[in-house]
């Protein structure tokens, strides 16, 4: 059984351009949440999905959007990268509303 | 608003003491309460939920209510206790998790 993984590890873009970032979910795991950590921060939810269709979204402009694939891996895109967005990035996958588990996070610097 | 909170940033005890990360919060519907704890250099990782009751690596925590708490307790701490250490609430329904920004927990020798 593979843990949660993201891709890739660490990213540097400049201002206005786009970014996705990648997560593979641990085998058998239905559910995908997106979190942005700021450096001394907690976790902040961004989205969650749920059997591939968006299931609750936190406070994050519409320039953050979010795919889930049929094998329940997942995408998070940002339009219009801001020097704000720079931050670690977190995905956890779950079966439902069960446990979550982390993956190791995309490190995201908007220069 | 829904929020969590908690108050420490780094709390500091000597091994073998007991510890108290605090977490208070603010939702008005009915919350599930989490601690997820972080080792250095490994990945965020849940602890314990306060539907479970139970006692994790000799952790409890208490849902209460009436105050709005959902403090982390430890009778007698050991030094592989030391981490980043962060309380969370999922709403109802949607499923969205708010953390509090952590506290560090460190346990000297």
């Amino acid at each position: 059984e593979t843990g949660v993984t993201q891709s890739p590890t660490h990213l540097i873009k400049t201002r206005g351009q786009q970014v996705t970032l990648r997560c593979s979910s641990q085998s058998g795991h239905n559910t995908v949440s997106w979190y942005q950590q700021a450096l001394g921060q907690g976790p902040q939810f961004i989205f969650q999905y749920y059997r591939e269709e968006e299931n609750g979204r936190g406070n994050f402009p519409p320039r953050f959007s979010g795919l889930q694939f049929p094998n329940y891996s997942s995408e998070l895109n940002v339009n219009a990268l801001e020097l704000d967005d720079s931050a670690l990035y977190l995905c956890a996958s779950s079966w439902d509303s069960n446990e979550q588990f982390f993956g190791p996070g995309t490190r995201l610097t908007v220069l | 608003a829904q929020r969590v909170t908690q108050p420490e940033k780094l709390l500091s005890v000597f091994k073998g003491a007991p510890v108290e990360l605090k977490c208070n919060y603010s939702y008005s519907g009915s919350p599930e309460l989490f601690w997820y704890v972080q080792y250095s250099r490994q990945r965020l990782q849940l602890l314990l939920r306060h539907i479970s009751r139970e006692s994790i690596k000799g952790f409890t925590a208490d849902l209460n209510k009436g105050e709005t708490s959902f403090h982390l307790k430890k009778p007698f701490a050991q030094e592989e206790d030391s981490a980043m250490y962060y309380c969370a609430l999922r709403t109802s329904g949607t499923y969205k998790y708010i953390f509090g920004t952590g506290t560090r927990l460190k346990v000297l020798a």
